[in-house]
């Protein structure tokens, strides 16, 4: 399918590694923050979310930090793997909003064998 | 289990022309959420309806519409297409609308429209 990442930061990284993928925010009323990835002909995938009331979350290889103070995201993938290769997505929302979701320009992750 | 599904999984059309793109949500799902996904960026929130009636829209012109039907299904409609419109178009389900709990939205594979 088309690249989802066409034009976007791209991060590198060597498979076994561990990557870091920020973003920033843009309403500071957002209680609701989730990380998706979207790999190439696919729609987005939940990976993980996180409340504003908490300020990390761990799941499966991955754990989400957020920074209310700054308005800053991050997911961090342990022991990335080849198949953690896609375009990676967060994604803000407000309880009330219903499921309205303000997605970030997104981060293409390539990992190197 | 069927995920959410949406047709068709790409079009061509010509500049004025109208569109209608389909999804179905995953069984049980109350909640349906239109996305537009240009190349290159994230998606953006168009439309979101539960129980059959409108519970948002974004900050998209009069010529984009959509319904949900009483299976849940839905459409969404775009007239007078413009070469800006394309896109990928992004349908998702939640079981119900998010209030104060996590609920996490299932994205489709999307409808890929070209505008000539």
């Amino acid at each position: 399918g088309e690249s989802v990442g066409l034009h976007l930061p791209t991060l590198s990284v060597q498979e076994g590694d561990n990557s870091i993928i920020n973003c920033a925010y843009s309403n500071s009323a957002s209680d609701y923050f989730i990380w998706y990835k979207q790999e190439s002909g696919k729609g987005p995938q939940f990976i993980i979310d996180i409340r504003s009331n908490m300020d990390k979350r761990q799941g499966q290889r991955v754990t989400v930090l957020l920074n209310k103070t700054v308005k800053h995201l991050s997911l961090q993938i342990a022991a990335t793997q080849p198949g953690d290769s896609a375009v990676y997505f967060c994604a803000e929302g407000l309880t009330g909003g219903g499921n309205k979701l303000t997605f970030g320009t997104g981060t293409q992750l390539k990992v190197e064998l | 289990d069927a995920g959410v599904t949406q047709s068709p999984t790409h079009l061509i059309k010509t500049r004025g022309q109208h569109v209608t793109l389909r999804c179905s949500p995953i069984s049980g799902h109350k909640s349906v959420s239109w996305y537009q996904q240009v190349l290159g960026q994230g998606p953006q929130f168009i439309f979101q309806y539960y129980e059959k009636e409108e519970r948002g829209r974004g900050n998209f012109p009069d010529r984009f519409s959509a319904r949900q039907f009483p299976n849940y299904s839905s459409e969404l409609n775009v007239n007078a297409l413009l070469l800006g419109d394309s896109a990928l178009y992004l349908c998702a389900s939640s079981l119900e609308l998010f209030r104060s709990g996590a609920n996490v939205l299932t994205f489709g594979a999307g409808s890929r429209l070209t505008v000539l």
